[in-house]
């Protein structure tokens, strides 16, 4: 069973701090995606990687950044959140042409 | 870039009967367009997907149609029960990887 895992369901910050979300798969999979959901706009790529080291621009990627260190794992780094970054973060892992998701994390910045 | 435009917003169908969900994507060179449902707090699964070559799919009940000269693609639950209430969303992509995603559409179905 594919098994696609974010560290963290809810999470609260402050305007300016650093936040991390993690996302880790179980599958080997190559390509993993960061997603942004909200109401009325759908989801929206941030960024994703195709491989170890590598990272592509989404369609929205600015104020994110990402790392693929390993190839379970894929990283979406906000280095100072903002009011606007208030969402929900849903990560991808694809298997053949299949985009298996996270349960989300969902960010507040206040 | 690709753009995925979905209508409607919002769809309320009495149980039993059918619900259509139709998107409109702008590069042609869109060839595989996925359909996922998300339910209520749950992550978003794929549901039945169509590729560039083929007119329709059906799974079930739901089938998939596409017109690449109109470049639209329709979603069709048939028999609708309540469970098929969620969230849908449509998508389209050139390579089968990267996805644009549309709007989404919520689906009620009334018992």
């Amino acid at each position: 069973d594919v098994k696609v895992t974010q560290s963290s369901r809810y999470l609260v910050k402050r305007t300016g701090e650093k936040v991390f979300l993690e996302c880790v798969q179980d599958m080997d999979h190559e390509n993993m995606f960061w997603y942004r959901q909200d109401p009325g706009l759908g989801l929206r790529l941030i960024y994703f990687s195709y491989d170890v080291k590598m990272k592509e621009k989404g369609d929205i990627p600015e104020g994110y950044s990402v790392s693929r260190e390993k190839k379970e794992r894929f990283s979406l780094i906000l280095e100072s959140t903002s009011t606007n970054q208030t969402s929900m973060y849903l990560c991808a892992s694809q298997g053949g042409n299949i985009q298996y998701f996270g349960a989300g994390t969902r960010l507040s910045v206040l | 870039g690709e753009n995925v435009e979905q209508h409607p917003s919002t769809l309320s169908v009495q149980e039993g009967d059918s619900a259509v969900i139709k998107c409109t994507y702008s590069d042609s060179a869109s060839n595989y367009f996925p359909w996922y449902k998300q339910e209520l707090g749950k992550r978003p699964q794929l549901i039945i997907d169509i590729r560039s070559n083929v007119g329709e799919k059906k799974d079930q009940r739901i089938a998939v149609t596409l017109n690449k000269t109109a470049k639209h693609f329709s979603l069709h639950i048939t028999e609708t029960q309540p469970e098929d209430s969620a969230v849908y969303f449509c998508a389209a992509s050139k390579d089968g990887n990267k996805l644009v995603f549309g709007a989404g559409t919520i689906l009620r179905v009334k018992s």
